[in-house]
């Protein structure tokens, strides 16, 4: 059973372009749960997704956006980026019946 | 506004010795406290996570002590070892929104070092 996976691994972008990440939760897992952790800090929660529908939102502006696909994997769209969101994006995967599992991230910097 | 706050920042230890970091959380509705470790480029992993209807929870070298008055929890690594060097995040949730885990709050982390 492969855990969380996300892809790219790594991105390079520069200021004013979007960009799309990708996560495919764990098997079993059906609520999706996005992250951002930037250098030397605690991760920060962006939003949470659950049939397909945006459950919970932390303190992000617009530009930050999600989707979840009816195979519970998701994306996360971040328009117009700014060099402060370079960061480790991070998805979290998990149910009703089990905890919220980690993936490897997505280290996006924006020059 | 922070509502988990950890301390300290970073940590040495010699090899063999007790790692204490210690987290305040100020929301008295969070029921869902992991601790997790993270190494360099690597996603979070669990550690060992406690509610708040028990003080103590032990996990071979790791444990979790909580007091629910004071809202402060903390992880001791007993017998530390060079392989536990990594970031320590403690994290606080509540675990029954909408059925399933809310949204994890996390501490600012710990270095830890363990020198051999």
């Amino acid at each position: 059973d492969a855990g969380v996976t996300q892809s790219p691994t790594h991105l390079i972008k520069t200021r004013g372009q979007q960009v799309t990440l990708r996560c495919s939760p764990k098997s079993g897992h059906d609520t999706v749960s996005w992250y951002q952790q930037a250098l030397g800090q605690g991760p920060q929660f962006i939003f949470q997704y659950y049939e397909e529908e945006e459950r919970q939102r932390g303190n992000f502006p617009d530009r930050f956006s999600g989707h979840q696909f009816p195979n519970y994997s998701s994306e996360l769209n971040v328009n117009a980026l700014l060099l402060g969101d370079s960061a480790l994006y991070l998805c979290a995967s998990s149910s009703i019946l089990d905890r919220q599992f980690f993936g490897p991230g997505t280290r996006l910097t924006v020059l | 506004q922070q509502q988990v706050k950890q301390s300290p920042q970073s940590l040495i230890v010699q090899k063999g010795g007790i790692s204490i970091i210690n987290c305040a959380y100020e929301n008295t509705a969070f029921d869902y406290f992991p601790w997790y470790q993270q190494f360099p480029g690597k996603g979070p992993a669990l550690l060992i996570a406690i509610r708040p209807d028990v003080s103590e929870k032990k996990e071979g070298r790791f444990t979790i002590s909580f007091n629910k008055s004071a809202k402060q929890f903390s992880l001791h690594i007993m017998d530390s070892q060079p392989g536990d060097s990594a970031t320590y995040f403690c994290a606080a949730s509540m675990w029954n929104y909408g059925g399933s885990q809310g949204n994890l709050i996390f501490g600012k982390g710990t270095k830890l070092s363990v020198k051999p």
